[in-house]
């Protein structure tokens, strides 16, 4: 049972143009977001978070959008770059006892020059 | 300010046998948590230490086994390797079990089992 799912697995985008990124989320109880790249031989990097609370935050050229009711999130890059090719991650965490993270299974982006 | 740092980077097993992998957290954070990523999955919680004791598990069999030490550092150990636990391990620390501030991961074990 998939609670966090991204269900593109890759994405192809040219370089200056909008990479977008969407993540779905099934359970209610998470209440913040991530989003982390990973280069490979390299451990996931954070990117970007928001809070539940909100439904916008943006970070230099990444955006990330969230959208309660529907349980969507969504990574908007801007201008888009060959360096931001890599592979993405969704990741949630509930108000819990812990700061576990449920992770997506991943998008693989190809930013073309 | 000093990242999380793990080794091994990379290990090769057989199977039944027992591994240990190391990680040291970053500077200034009290919480390691760690997850394991099969071949084109996401990261899986394994399990979350927080002053030295265990603070939430995941899906996970009791021959996954970890340690926290004084400064934070952190062990995971699997017994009985199998086929399956072949996968990138993942370590990450953050300042609190509590606050949601962002993990940070290290490059991970690779480890293989035959």
């Amino acid at each position: 049972d998939q609670q966090v799912k991204q269900n593109s697995p890759s994405l192809s985008v040219q370089e200056g143009r909008i990479s977008i990124l969407n993540c779905d989320y099934t359970n209610s109880m998470f209440d913040y977001f991530l989003w982390y790249k990973k280069y490979p031989a390299e451990g996931p990097t954070f990117l970007i978070s928001i809070s539940s609370i909100k439904d916008k935050n943006e970070d230099g050229r990444f955006t990330v959008f969230l959208n309660k009711s529907a349980k969507h999130l969504s990574l908007h890059i801007v201008p888009s770059q060959p360096g931001d090719s890599a592979v993405y991650f969704c990741a949630a965490s509930d108000a819990g006892a812990n700061s576990k993270l449920t992770f997506g299974k991943g998008i693989t982006l190809s930013v073309r020059p | 300010e000093t990242g999380v740092t793990q080794s091994p980077t990379h290990l090769i097993k057989t199977r039944g046998q027992q591994v240990t992998l190391r990680c040291s957290s970053q500077s200034g954070h009290n919480t390691v948590s760690w997850y394991q990523q099969a071949l084109g999955q996401g990261p899986q919680f394994i399990f979350q230490y927080y002053r030295e004791e265990e603070n939430g598990r995941g899906n996970f069999p009791p021959r996954f086994s970890g340690l926290q030490f004084p400064n934070y550092s952190s062990e995971l150990n699997v017994n009985a390797l199998e086929l399956d636990d072949s996968a990138l391990y993942l370590c990450a620390s953050s300042d609190s079990p509590y606050s949601n501030q962002p993990q940070h991961f290290g490059d991970g074990t690779r480890l293989s089992i035959l």
